[in-house]
C-alpha cells in the first residue's frame, strides 16, 4: 500500500509558469524524499528533507514538509518543457535499512 | 562513477515461463532493491539486498526471488509468469539515504 499520496495526478502548465505538487502520508517518517521519472524510465532523486526540517532548495527546487500536517510540497519554479514528467514522493520511516515507500506520483505536462 | 546497469531493457515472455533479470549497482554501493512498477499498483517494493543477505521483502508471492552476487550485482528471476507480471521492474542501488535507479526492465508477458 502507498504510504505518501501525490496530489494532483496530473497537472498542466506552460513553460515560465510554477508548478506545486503535493504529497501527504500517513505515519511518522525519518525523513521524505522527491524523485522525477520520465516517461517509462528510472527514476531520478531530486531532493531529500528531513523531518526536522521545514523547506530545502536546490536550484528551482523548493521542498516544504509540514511534520504535523503529515505532508509535503515540491514547487518547480520557471518551468522548461523538459520538466515534463512524473513526480513522486518517497517517505522512510526508519528502523534500521532504508526501504522508501512510494505514492503514485504526479504527472506533469509543461506545454513550450 | 557509472549508474545502475539493468539487462536486458526489454523482454517478451509467454505465461508459464520463467524470466531472469540482472543489475548492476554503482560501485561501492553494497545494497540493492528490485520494485516493480504498474500503472495500476504504482511502485511496490519487491525486496532489498545488502551484502548477498535478503534483508527486507516486500508483499509479492514466493514466485518472485532474487539473489546478490559478491561483488553486489543482484539477479531476480520470476517463475511460472503471469499475465500481471507485465511491469517495468526496477532496480535500484542505495547509498545512505538515497535511491540510484536503473533504467529498468521492460517485461511484457503475452
Amino acid at each position: 500500500s502507498q504510504q505518501g499520496e501525490e496530489d494532483p495526478q496530473a497537472l498542466s502548465i506552460q513553460e515560465g509558469e510554477n508548478a506545486t505538487m503535493n504529497c501527504s502520508y500517513k505515519t511518522s517518517i525519518n525523513n521524505l524524499q522527491w524523485y522525477r521519472q520520465n516517461s517509462g524510465r528510472g527514476l531520478v532523486h531530486l531532493i531529500l528533507i528531513r523531518s526536522n526540517e521545514r523547506e530545502k532548495h536546490s536550484g528551482r527546487l523548493r521542498v516544504t514538509l509540514d511534520t504535523s500536517k503529515k505532508s509535503s510540497s515540491l514547487l518547480i519554479t520557471a518551468s522548461r518543457a523538459a520538466d515534463t514528467a512524473s513526480y513522486f514522493c518517497a517517505t522512510d520511516a526508519g528502523g534500521g535499512s532504508y526501504i522508501p515507500t512510494f505514492g503514485r506520483g504526479t504527472s506533469l505536462i509543461v506545454h513550450p | 562513477k557509472a549508474g545502475v546497469t539493468q539487462t536486458p531493457r526489454y523482454l517478451i515472455k509467454t505465461r508459464g515461463q520463467q524470466v531472469t533479470l540482472s543489475c548492476s549497482p554503482i560501485s561501492g554501493h553494497r545494497s540493492v532493491s528490485w520494485y516493480q512498477q504498474t500503472p495500476g499498483q504504482g511502485l511496490q517494493f519487491l525486496f532489498e539486498y545488502f551484502s548477498e543477505t535478503q534483508r527486507n521483502k516486500g508483499n509479492f508471492p514466493g514466485r518472485f526471488s532474487g539473489r546478490q552476487f559478491s561483488n553486489s550485482r543482484s539477479e531476480m528471476n520470476v517463475s511460472t509468469l503471469e499475465l500481471g507480471d507485465s511491469a517495468l521492474y526496477l532496480c535500484a542501488s542505495s547509498y545512505q539515504e538515497t535511491q540510484y535507479f536503473g533504467p529498468g526492465t521492460r517485461l511484457l508477458v503475452l
